[in-house]
């Protein structure tokens, strides 16, 4: 059973770095039908795709948000992380990351919980 | 970037009933679109992919059709626990992008 679980800091203040990290279970980042993806939801608000990366590194960011975006691997963890730069209160949301099954047909499968970050001094 | 507008965006209806809530593409997106179900602080949770295909583990109430600008999702006997917010998502081209949810409550 494939399980993704977020962590990292729930508040971080405006104009700073927010940093999180997803961890994988059950799957390896390095399997080539799989992206991983970050997906943001601002309190009581709808979804908005962050950015996917692919096993073999290649990234892919919402334009919206590019400027400020990276998305990295880490395969000897088994992780993904999302750094978002120079934040402000607008930023503030629950993240999830997910898996981005890409054979036959793209989709996000599996979620995390999600984490509320707060940017708030 | 493409627009996705769902409706309607909000829906009354009663346990038993059929519901049919629509997704528009502002271009065609071949059959490149999920359904999600959510929960009040819960994930999404995926229900259709590709249009039509039934995500493994979910019920076979909930059905998806349509291709390139129109899609819709249909819950043929609505039970308790389908009472949430849902929203599709195209996967033709980035930036993926999201319909901005329907509100399923209960009448």
């Amino acid at each position: 059973q494939v399980q993704v679980q977020e962590s990292g800091p729930g508040l971080v203040k405006p104009s700073e770095t927010l940093s999180l990290t997803c961890t994988v279970s059950g799957d390896s980042i390095s399997r080539s039908t799989n992206y991983w993806g970050w997906i943001r939801q601002p309190p009581g608000k709808g979804l908005e795709w962050i950015g996917s990366i692919y096993y073999s590194g290649s990234t892919y960011y919402n334009p919206s948000l590019k400027s400020r975006v990276t998305i990295s691997l880490d395969t000897s963890k088994n992780q993904f992380s999302l750094k978002l730069s120079s934040v402000t209160a607008a930023d503030t949301a629950v993240y999830y990351c997910a898996r981005l099954y890409a054979l036959a047909a793209p989709r996000f499968d599996y979620w995390g919980q999600g984490t509320l970050v707060t940017v708030s001094s | 970037d493409i627009q996705l507008t769902q409706s309607p965006s909000f829906l009354s209806a009663s346990v038993g009933d059929r519901v049919t809530i629509t997704c528009r593409a502002s271009q065609g997106i071949s059959s490149y679109l999920a359904w999600y179900q959510q929960k009040p602080g819960k994930a999404p949770k995926l229900l259709i992919y590709a249009a039509s295909t039934l995500q493994s583990g979910v019920p076979s109430r909930f059905s998806g059709s349509g291709s390139g600008t129109e899609f819709s999702l249909t819950i043929s006997s609505l039970q308790p626990e389908d009472f949430a917010t849902y929203y599709c998502q195209q996967f033709n081209s980035y930036p993926y992008t999201f319909g901005q949810g329907t509100k399923l409550e209960i009448k």
